[in-house]
């Protein structure tokens, strides 16, 4: 049974960087699409990209595009995540997911990660 | 690029039947997922590819999609089904990107 467990939450400044970790255990790492969604405080679930670790290459939103970083390291069965220059409506939580099947449900996800943008 | 619209909330009284729609074009054509999301947690699937239940979520959960709505629906309601629901599907037009809908706000009177 695939479990994620992320890092924990970050504190930046505006535009500064942040980097979040995903790890899996319970189920080969390679194998599954890693996927990332963020939710700003009181909104929606918003799709950031992907990943196939076996590939190596992410897949991005296109309002994420040239900002946001998907990478894995299959040695440790972990993703991460980076957003570079930071805003003040990057402020959110920020899943990681396995991306299930060729239609793409998404389970588990992983606890959240809560990162915080402000001068 | 595709968009999914759902009612911003819905109230239904324990033991009562509670139905949320996920509307888009022809949306019938497509695999329609489903996530349970209280507060301080992480979203939770509750049904996938329209109408599936993964292992653990109870029977009173029930998905169906046609033309242009997709429903999820929850039978016999209670206080614990209070929750934000989503509705999700996997836009093949537009780069093999995962949309969801705005979200539901489910009230258990």
């Amino acid at each position: 049974q695939l479990q994620l467990v992320q890092s924990g939450a970050e504190v930046r400044k505006p535009g500064s960087s942040v980097k979040v970790s995903c790890k899996a255990s319970g189920d080969t790492f390679n194998s599954h699409i890693i996927t990332w969604v963020r939710q700003a405080p009181g909104q929606g679930l918003e799709w950031m990209g992907r990943i196939i670790p076996v590939l190596g290459r992410g897949n991005y939103a296109q309002k994420f595009q040239g900002r946001v970083t998907i990478t894995a390291d299959k040695s440790t069965g972990t993703a991460y995540m980076e957003v570079n220059r930071l805003k003040s409506d990057d402020t959110a939580v920020y899943y990681c997911a396995r991306e299930v099947g060729v239609k793409s449900w998404i389970d588990p996800w992983g606890q959240g990660t809560l990162v915080t943008v402000s001068s | 690029s595709y968009v999914l619209t759902q009612p911003p909330s819905v109230s239904v009284a324990p033991g009562q039947t509670a139905r949320i729609a996920c509307g888009g074009n022809n949306i019938g054509s497509h695999s329609v997922h489903w996530y349970q999301q209280k507060p301080g947690q992480a979203p939770v699937l509750v049904v996938y590819d329209n109408t599936d239940r993964p292992s653990g979520i109870p029977e009173r959960f029930s998905g169906s999609n046609s033309e242009n709505t997709a429903t999820l629906t929850i039978s016999r309601v209670e206080a614990g089904d209070e929750a934000d629901y989503y509705c999700q599907m996997w836009d093949s037009n537009s780069d093999n990107h995962v949309i969801f809908g705005g979200g539901t706000k489910l009230t258990v009177l």
